[in-house]
Formats: C-alpha cells, sequence, structure tokens
C-alpha cells in the first residue's frame, strides 16, 4: 500500500511535443503528491506539486492532472525541450499540517528529449 | 545561500566495513532526511532527524543509524556493508514547519560502492 507505480520506465519525444508520465497509488492516506526531475551527477528537485482536491495543476509548461476516483495522477510537459531531458520521479506523501514528512517515491522516467 | 552539502562526493569500501556519510542542510533548515537511490531506482526513505533525535525511519535494518548535531547537520552511518548497499545517498533538508509540504531540498548525493 506504500507504493507509487510510475510508467513509462523511459520516454522519447521530440522538441516541441507533449511529454506525459503516469503514477498510480493505492494509499487513500497519501495527500500530497510532488514531482521531483533529477539530472545526472544531481540530486532531485521539486518541480510541481498536487493536493487531491484539486483535479489539475498548472506552472508553465509544466501540468499536473490528478483523478482521485482512480487514484492516478499524471505530469505534462508541454513543448518539450532538449532541457527537460532528465529523470522524473512522481512522489506521495501524508502532510502533517506543516512538518515535512517522508516521500514514497515512484521508480523514475527517463525522459529524453529530441532536437 | 550554499544549498544541501555532502560529503564525501563519492567512496568505495570492502564488505563488512563501515562508512560514515555527512550532510550540512541548506540555511534555514532544521530537518534533514536521509534517502537511499539504487542504481536505476526512485529514492527509499531511510529516516529523518530534527531536533536532533530520530522522528522518522524507513524500513532498513539497525545496520543504519544517524545524528544530529545542534548545528543541524547530520550524519549517516553505515555499518557491516553489504554488496547491495551500493547506491547513492541523498541528504534532504527542509523547515520544520513548511508551507509547501513535501519540498525537500536535496543535495548531490554520496556515490557508495561496496566491493
Amino acid at each position: 500500500q506504500q507504493q507509487v507505480k510510475q510508467s513509462p520506465q523511459s520516454l522519447i519525444v521530440q522538441k516541441g511535443g507533449i511529454s506525459i508520465i503516469n503514477c498510480a497509488y493505492e494509499n487513500t492516506a497519501f495527500d500530497y503528491f510532488p514531482w521531483y526531475q533529477q539530472f545526472p551527477g544531481k540530486g532531485p528537485a521539486l518541480l510541481i506539486a498536487i493536493r487531491p482536491d484539486v483535479s489539475e495543476k498548472k506552472e508553465g509548461r509544466f501540468t499536473i492532472s490528478f483523478n482521485k476516483s482512480a487514484k492516478q495522477f499524471s505530469l505534462h510537459i508541454m513543448d518539450s525541450q532538449p532541457g527537460d531531458s532528465a529523470t522524473y520521479f512522481c512522489a506521495a506523501t501524508i502532510f502533517y499540517g506543516g512538518a515535512t514528512n517522508k516521500l514514497i517515491f515512484g521508480t523514475g522516467t527517463l525522459l529524453a528529449v529530441q532536437p | 545561500d550554499a544549498g544541501v552539502t555532502q560529503s564525501p562526493t563519492h567512496l568505495i569500501k570492502t564488505r563488512g566495513q563501515q562508512v560514515t556519510l555527512r550532510c550540512s542542510p541548506k540555511s534555514g533548515h532544521d530537518t534533514v532526511s536521509w534517502y537511499q537511490q539504487a542504481l536505476g531506482q526512485g529514492p527509499q526513505f531511510i529516516f529523518q532527524y530534527y531536533e536532533e533525535e530520530e522522528r522518522q525511519r524507513g524500513n532498513f535494518p539497525d545496520r543504519f543509524s544517524g545524528h544530529q548535531f545542534p548545528n543541524y547537520s547530520s550524519e549517516l552511518n553505515v555499518n557491516a556493508l553489504l554488496l547491495g548497499d551500493s547506491a547513492l545517498y541523498l541528504c534532504a533538508s527542509s523547515p520544520r514547519t513548511s508551507g509547501r509540504a513535501g519540498e525537500l531540498f536535496f543535495g548531490e548525493g554520496s556515490r557508495l560502492t561496496v566491493l
């Protein structure tokens, strides 16, 4: 129940295209869902996050879509650029009113954007 | 403003040895978490420290232990190293009360190889 399942494992997209990464979870107690971006040799960095009381959140070219009933959420990268090439991790946690809690990460998606 | 700094960046040990990894959190952060990231996998939560005490622990054996110092820096100790302990060890910091739960700031990690 603590797992977050992520797909696809890898993804190749042409420059200007849309990248879509999907995640699913089982634990209905999860109430905060961040996405992290990791470049080679670097630690993960927070990209965008969503709470389950909204179905969509957009920040620039990055959008999270959230389906609470299906226990699924996805990351959409619009107008994908070669600089977006990285590994993307979805994650889930339980938000204890301001305290940072442990994150349960997905297995990651290696995105390559071809010029 | 320095981010999360970790040392050493790379190290090689043999089975049965002990290792100590160090982390300095981002300025203004008082909570430190440690994650293990095996090759091609998402980070796995080891434990979290604040106020110099272990507050949460993931599914890791007692060979993994830690410490937090009064200046909020932290150490991760692993005893009786196994080949399977080879991984990137990530330190992440956050303020005790965060308006963006799950916004962990990660260091670049310590790459441990056990031979």
